[in-house]
């Protein structure tokens, strides 16, 4: 049982390339997430989609945007990548009501 | 914001309890305190989580003041594994679960 997947690990783009973090769970869970973290500081979160089918807006969602590709994956999209979008991504997922969100291992972005 | 309050820091002692406070004195009826740490930057980790009622679990336990304006969370007995940021979070018990994550509180257990 894999729980939440995270790809790339790492990354390091260049200013204004494009990119796309995908996320994928095998718990059969509703809800998805995706947090950054930047050094130092609590996650803060960008957007979440409550159920397949539906998106919304987080905390930080200039310059994301997202995809709920089915109920296993969510993925999150960088159309112009800035320095300031450098952080560590997690994504989780959660199955309903007061259940906990299940986190994965993150990926580590790097922009020049 | 973060409806939570948590010292940056603490130590404890490897095989001692460790017993993390957090203030959450603005929290609503129908709102839930969750526990989660992180470890090395990986991933956050569910602890436990409790509404009113004191909650124990494998991991740890939850204690809760009558009034509900603060916990404690209670790691029986630490080890250098359980050395970690660990975050108290308030959410409502709505659909959406957002967590609101504050900086938490880094947990040094020694030797």
């Amino acid at each position: 049982n894999a729980g939440v997947t995270q790809t790339p690990k790492f990354q390091v783009l260049k200013t204004g390339q494009s990119m796309t973090l995908q996320c994928a769970q095998d718990m059969n869970h509703n809800s998805m997430y995706w947090y950054r973290q930047d050094p130092g500081m609590g996650l803060r979160l960008i957007y979440y989609s409550a159920s397949e089918g539906t998106t919304d807006k987080g905390e930080v969602p200039n310059g994301y945007n997202v995809s709920r590709l089915n109920k296993r994956e969510f993925s999150l999209r960088l159309e112009s990548a800035a320095p300031s979008q450098t952080s560590v991504y997690f994504c989780a997922s959660r199955l309903t009501g007061l259940q906990p969100q299940h986190f994965g291992d993150g990926t580590r972005l790097s922009i020049l | 914001d973060a409806k939570t309050t948590q010292p940056p820091s603490m130590d404890c002692a490897e095989g001692r309890a460790a017993n993390l406070p957090c203030n959450h004195s603005t929290i609503s009826g129908n709102e839930y305190v969750y526990w989660y740490r992180q470890i090395h930057s990986q991933g956050p980790q569910y602890i436990i989580h409790g509404l009113k009622n004191n909650e124990t679990n494998e991991m740890a336990s939850l204690i809760i003041t009558e009034d509900r304006k603060s916990s404690t969370l209670i790691l029986p007995h630490a080890t250098l594994r359980d050395t970690a940021v660990y975050y108290c979070i308030v959410r409502d018990g709505g659909a959406t679960n957002k967590l609101i994550f504050g900086t938490g509180t880094l947990l040094a257990v020694q030797p």
